[in-house]
């Protein structure tokens, strides 16, 4: 079974900390994705990698950076935590070419006091 | 650009009710559709999807028929169960690999 785990399941910053979301995908798969997860808002993108130090923009990058160093581990990075980046990050991950299926890690609950 | 418009949640029904959750897309050429869904304290888990128009996606007791016409992917089970509560979303996948999701709906069963 693919598996696609998250660093942490909760955690607790203070404004203006810089924040590591860690995932990791045992798959060897090429595209890897970060969304983040708001009531009545669904699943917004905020970005994605097609490849090994490829990065590109989703529709919500702002206060975001990623980095993917390795296939295998893509992640997120906020360099400085607001109190509305408070929410449920998930990553996911896919293979191949095509709109496939993506498999999601079990998220991480960040809150930002 | 693509979007997802998913029926308002939350979705409160009897054991062994019919179950429908609308969903209706806005996309050029031909997307891909998909359902997942989301249980308690995990991640998405795809539940079904369909690739092409006509086509039936089916899981679990779960069916979606994807209807060009109506530019529609209705998920639709017939007799659902207190395990079927979860977060339901809908997604449109077309190129380049992303996903693009409807809002969610919360569907909580009671015995």
């Amino acid at each position: 079974d693919v598996k696609v785990t998250q660093s942490s399941r909760y955690l607790v910053k203070r404004t203006g900390e810089k924040v590591f979301l860690e995932c990791v995908q045992d798959m060897d798969h090429e595209n890897m994705f970060w969304y983040r997860q708001d009531p009545g808002l669904g699943l917004r993108l905020i970005y994605f990698s097609y490849d090994v130090k490829m990065k590109e923009k989703g529709d919500i990058p702002e206060g975001y950076s990623v980095s993917r160093e390795k296939k295998e581990r893509f992640s997120l990075i906020l360099e400085s935590a607001s109190t509305n980046q408070t929410s449920m990050y998930l990553c996911a991950s896919t293979p191949g070419a095509g709109p496939g299926t993506q498999y999601f890690g079990p998220g991480t609950r960040l809150t930002v006091l | 650009g693509n979007s997802v418009t998913q029926m308002e949640g939350p979705v409160t029904l009897s054991e062994e009710a019919f179950l429908t959750i609308n969903c209706t897309y806005t996309a050029t050429g031909y997307p891909s559709l998909f359902w997942y869904v989301q249980y308690p304290g995990e991640g998405l888990q795809l539940l079904l999807k369909a690739t092409k128009a006509d086509d039936k996606g089916s899981n679990k007791g779960f069916e979606a028929t994807y209807r060009k016409e109506t530019t529609s992917f209705h998920l639709e089970k017939g007799s659902v169960q207190v395990s079927d509560s979860a977060v339901y979303f809908c997604a449109l996948g077309k190129g380049a690999q992303k996903l693009v999701f409807g809002q969610g709906t919360r569907l909580t069963i009671n015995p």
